[in-house]
């Protein structure tokens, strides 16, 4: 168990809707990443967050955005959903994003389905 | 400049064998690289990572050996178990960039 919680763990919704991922960080871990798994892309990295703020985007579509609260848990939403963005979205939490502690800890995930 | 290639794409090797995972990246800036295992319907977990200051760092039977001249690394799994079948994911940041850069991972079948 790494200490990185996420729900839901799975979730199937219909091509258009708009959905939010929750995920919790380790305790005391500032810093959240939200990637994404599929069998094409493979591991990609979507966007961080450091103590509520952003910090770096990678190759998240416009239709997504995420964000990070007080309490440090993170939501990703997802909207105008496309069959495509059917994957596994993986949060991963670090204790600080330069220097220090480079080691990312990986949620269970959620999978998402969009039929 | 941003990628990591990883091979095999997958390896099958006999209980008690050596196991042998192969990346490469291009990034120069590139300072930190660590290896994950994931389990079918789990997430990747860290089994160990090393910085390009060192060449080789062993932690029980897993062992990443670097190459900085090369841009290369590897993980060898030593007296391989079929406990560790599972799917490896090397990854790679940097350049004041901490967001990790994933090889296509490579699917490791150990037969008892």
């Amino acid at each position: 168990d790494s200490g990185v919680t996420q729900t839901p763990k799975h979730l199937i919704t219909a091509t258009g809707q708009r959905v939010t991922l929750r995920c919790s960080p380790r305790s005391g871990d500032l810093s959240v990443y939200w990637y994404q798994q599929s069998l094409d892309q493979g591991l990609q990295f979507l966007i961080q967050y450091y103590n509520g703020e952003e910090r770096a985007k990678g190759n998240i579509l416009e239709r997504f955005s995420a964000q990070q609260f007080p309490d440090l848990h993170s939501e990703l939403n997802l909207s105008s959903l496309e069959l495509g963005d059917s994957a596994l979205y993986f949060c991963a939490s670090s204790a600080h994003p330069t220097g220090g502690s480079y080691e990312q800890y990986f949620g269970p995930g959620t999978r998402l389905t969009v039929t | 400049q941003q990628q990591v290639k990883q091979s095999p794409q997958s390896l099958i090797v006999q209980k008690g064998g050596i196991s042998i995972i192969n990346c490469a990246y291009e990034n120069t800036a590139f300072d930190y690289f660590p290896w994950y295992q994931q389990f079918p319907g789990k997430g990747p977990a860290l089994l160990i990572a090393i910085r390009p200051d060192v060449s080789e760092k062993k932690e029980g039977r897993f062992t990443i050996s670097f190459n900085k001249s090369a841009k290369q690394f590897s993980l060898h799994i030593m007296d391989s178990q079929p406990g560790d079948s599972a799917t490896y994911f090397c990854a790679a940041s940097g350049a004041g960039r901490r967001a990790l850069t994933f090889g296509s991972g490579t699917r490791l079948q150990v037969q008892p």
